[in-house]
């Protein structure tokens, strides 16, 4: 069974604090990526990752960062988090020739 | 600008009846098309998905049907039941090599007992 992790399931920080927020698969997926989720907007992909150290930029990349350093996690950081982040955050993962697994979200709520 | 649509952002059914989700799409380059179910608080879970060389795929009580001239694919629910109360997302996908999804913005479908 595809497992994908996420560190926290909610978050309370305040205005301009650095934020990470973790995702461990343990598939061995090559793939993993970043959402938003939001009312009315659907799932829009912040930044993937197709390899240890790669990283892409999605449809809203800004006021946002991602690391890589080993395949199994991928880590999304809020370099100062502002109100309009307050957002459910989801990770994915795939292989080259599977759909994406999420993870059960992080409600991340910016004070 | 939205590449994949769902029009409907809420649907109700009787229990037992047919559900039917709908999903356009405007980027003729994709050729991957997905549904994702997510019940509250937790991740989307993959439900069903469709290549563009078909135009039906069927699993258990869920089919999804595609037009590709028309751009435009469905999800069919039968019977529906309570328990497929959630939101669904379809997704789309091209051939670009980076796995990307574009996702649409989501029908929350409640069914009635």
């Amino acid at each position: 069974d595809v497992k994908v992790t996420q560190s926290s399931r909610y978050l309370v920080k305040r205005t301009g604090e650095k934020v990470f927020l973790e995702c461990v698969q343990d598939m061995d997926h090559e793939n993993m990526f970043w959402y938003r989720q939001d009312p009315g907007l659907g799932l829009r992909l912040i930044y993937f990752s197709y390899d240890v150290k790669m990283k892409e930029k999605g449809d809203i990349p800004e006021g946002y960062s991602v690391s890589r350093e080993k395949k199994e996690r991928f880590s999304l950081i809020l370099e100062s988090a502002s109100t309009n982040q307050t957002s459910m955050y989801l990770c994915a993962s795939s292989s080259h020739s599977s759909e994406q697994y999420f993870g059960p979200g992080t409600r991340l709520t910016v004070t | 600008d939205q590449q994949v649509k769902q029009n409907s952002p809420s649907l109700s059914v009787q229990e037992g009846r047919i559900s039917i989700l709908n999903c356009d799409y405007t980027n003729s380059m994709f050729d991957y098309f997905l549904w994702y179910k997510k019940y509250p608080a937790e991740g989307p879970t993959f439900l069903i998905s469709i290549s563009s060389i078909k135009d039906k795929n069927e699993d258990g009580r869920f089919t999804v049907f595609l037009n590709k001239s028309a751009k435009h694919l469905s999800l069919h629910i039968v019977p529906s039941q309570p328990g497929d109360s959630a939101v669904y997302f379809c997704a789309a996908a091209g051939t670009s090599g980076t796995y990307k999804y574009i996702f649409g913005t989501g029908t929350r479908l409640k069914v009635l007992a």
